[in-house]
C-alpha cells in the first residue's frame, strides 16, 4: 500500500539548474497539491490540480510550473533553480474537495548552492 | 498575507500534561479547519478535524475547541505523552466551496519524559 510516493528524496541543484520532483499516488484521488516547508514559514501551497489535464496556482507558485498529464501523477519542475527554492517539498493528495483528508508524501529535501 | 495564525511557535510540556496549540483565521468563508501532525522526516499526517457548527471535537486525548465569534481554535492534547512529541500544523479551508487547504506556521512540541 504505497500511498504517495515522491521522487527523489534528495537532490543538491546548482543555481541556474532545472529539475523536475514526480509525485505518485496510487489512490485514485482526483486532487494533488505540491508544498514546500521552510522553518518558520509552515507550509505553503505552491500549485494543485484538481484532476487530470488541470493546474492551478497556490499561494508560492513563482519559479514552478507543474503538469497533471495522468491522474496518477503530479510533477512539480523548476526551470532555473535558485537558493530561494532550497526548501522541503511535499506532495499530497486528496480524494475530496476543500475537506477531504490530504495524504501526503514523506518530502523530497532540495538544495539550491 | 498570512490567514491563518498559529502560536506557540515551540511548547514544552512535561509528560502527563496538557498541551496547548492555539489558531486564528480572519476569512468567515473558512469552514472546515483540520489539524496535522508531523514527525521529523515524515509527511504531515490528518490528526483531527472540525466544522464551525459544532464548538468541540474530541478524539481520544485529542480535543478541537472551536470560538467562530472570536475565529479562534484550538488543540488540547491531554495526558501529554512522549511519543506525541512533533510539528503540529492548524489548517483552514472553505470546504467543499474551495479545492485549497492553508496552513499555519507550525507548532514544534516537545514532551519531556
Amino acid at each position: 500500500n504505497a500511498g504517495v510516493t515522491q521522487t527523489p528524496k534528495f537532490r543538491v541543484l546548482k543555481t541556474g539548474q532545472s529539475m523536475t520532483l514526480l509525485c505518485a499516488q496510487d489512490m485514485n484521488h482526483e486532487y494533488m497539491y505540491w508544498y514546500r516547508q521552510d522553518p518558520g514559514m509552515g507550509l505553503r501551497l505552491i500549485h494543485y490540480s484538481v484532476g487530470e489535464g488541470t493546474t492551478a496556482k497556490g499561494e508560492v507558485p513563482d519559479g514552478y510550473n507543474v503538469s497533471r498529464l495522468k491522474k496518477q501523477n503530479f510533477l512539480l519542475g523548476l526551470e532555473s533553480a535558485a537558493p530561494s527554492q532550497t526548501s522541503v517539498y511535499f506532495c499530497a493528495s486528496s480524494y475530496r474537495r476543500g475537506t477531504g483528508e490530504l495524504f501526503f508524501g514523506e518530502g523530497s529535501r532540495l538544495t539550491v548552492l | 498575507q498570512q490567514q491563518v495564525k498559529q502560536s506557540p511557535q515551540s511548547l514544552i510540556v512535561q509528560k502527563g500534561g496538557i498541551s496547548i496549540i492555539n489558531c486564528a483565521y480572519e476569512n468567515t468563508a473558512f469552514d472546515y479547519f483540520p489539524w496535522y501532525q508531523q514527525f521529523p522526516g515524515k509527511g504531515p499526517a490528518l490528526l483531527i478535524a472540525i466544522r464551525p457548527d459544532v464548538s468541540e471535537k474530541k478524539e481520544g486525548r485529542f480535543t478541537i475547541s472551536f470560538n467562530k465569534s472570536a475565529k479562534q481554535f484550538s488543540l488540547h492534547i491531554m495526558d501529554s505523552q512522549p511519543g506525541d512529541s512533533a510539528t503540529y500544523f492548524c489548517a483552514a479551508s472553505k470546504g467543499n466551496r474551495d479545492d485549497k487547504i492553508i496552513f499555519g506556521k507550525g507548532t514544534r512540541l516537545h514532551i519531556l519524559p
